[in-house]
């Protein structure tokens, strides 16, 4: 059990599309989804927490109009990219939390790669 | 800002050896210490949860041990085999925080 999907895998576009990232948790429900973002050797960056039904809490320094969150359910979390540029290119990664009695772990996605050319 | 570090950063030993390597994280306001297995292409698969001060994980030929007074908790491979290369992250959970905060991870490679 466990399991977080995640789709595209990869995505290749061009500068000013938005693009669109979906993640799923596939046999359990998830009131918390986390999206990462991790540069060439570094850390897994923290961007957002996403709570099912309401609005997401974004990390200092990320951009909520630029990075669209939305937890419409308890399995599905959404990441826009909006007008991605060049700079955005990185991999993004979401998980969604589970409780086992007093503990909580965190089950990943396999992430998406984006390029913006 | 949490500081989270691991070493080494990377690691090749031949199959069969055993190997250990560090999460360092900051000894105040300790809630929980997470460690991952990350294979390429692959989801980051949960390894450990720790909790307690001395306390110590098993999992097959992979073992943790954890110090929140020091602040450091060790990864053991005993015997690894090729299956084990992968990426090991730790992430730190404060008692104030609800997300975690991840160290840049150790990169081991089991050479057959």
């Amino acid at each position: 059990g466990a399991v977080v999907s995640q789709h595209p895998s990869w995505v290749i576009c061009k500068s000013g599309t938005s693009v669109k990232i979906e993640c799923r948790s596939l046999d359990f429900q998830a009131t918390t989804m986390f999206w990462y973002r991790q540069f060439p050797k570094q850390s897994l960056m923290l961007m957002a927490t996403s709570n099912e039904g309401s609005k997401a809490t974004y990390e200092q320094g990320v951009e909520k109009d630029k990075f669209l969150i939305n937890h419409a359910s308890l399995t599905l979390s959404t990441l826009t990219v909006t007008s991605a540029h060049p700079e955005d290119s990185s991999f993004y990664i979401c998980s969604a939390s589970r409780a086992s009695g007093q503990q909580e772990t965190q089950y990943f996605g396999p992430g998406t790669r984006l390029l913006v050319l | 800002i949490l500081n989270v570090e691991q070493s080494p950063q990377s690691l090749h030993v031949q199959e069969g050896d055993s190997t250990n390597f560090t999460c360092s994280f900051p000894s105040s306001n300790f809630y929980a210490l997470h460690w991952y297995r990350w294979e390429t292409a692959k989801s980051p698969e949960a390894l450990f949860v720790m909790t307690l001060n001395g306390d110590e994980k098993k999992k097959g030929r992979i073992s943790a041990t954890l110090n929140t007074k020091e602040g450091y908790s060790y990864l053991y491979i005993k015997g690894s085999q090729p299956e084990d290369s992968a990426t090991y992250l730790c992430a730190f959970l404060s008692g104030s925080a609800r997300q975690l905060t991840f160290g840049s991870g150790t990169q081991l490679t089991v050479l057959p």
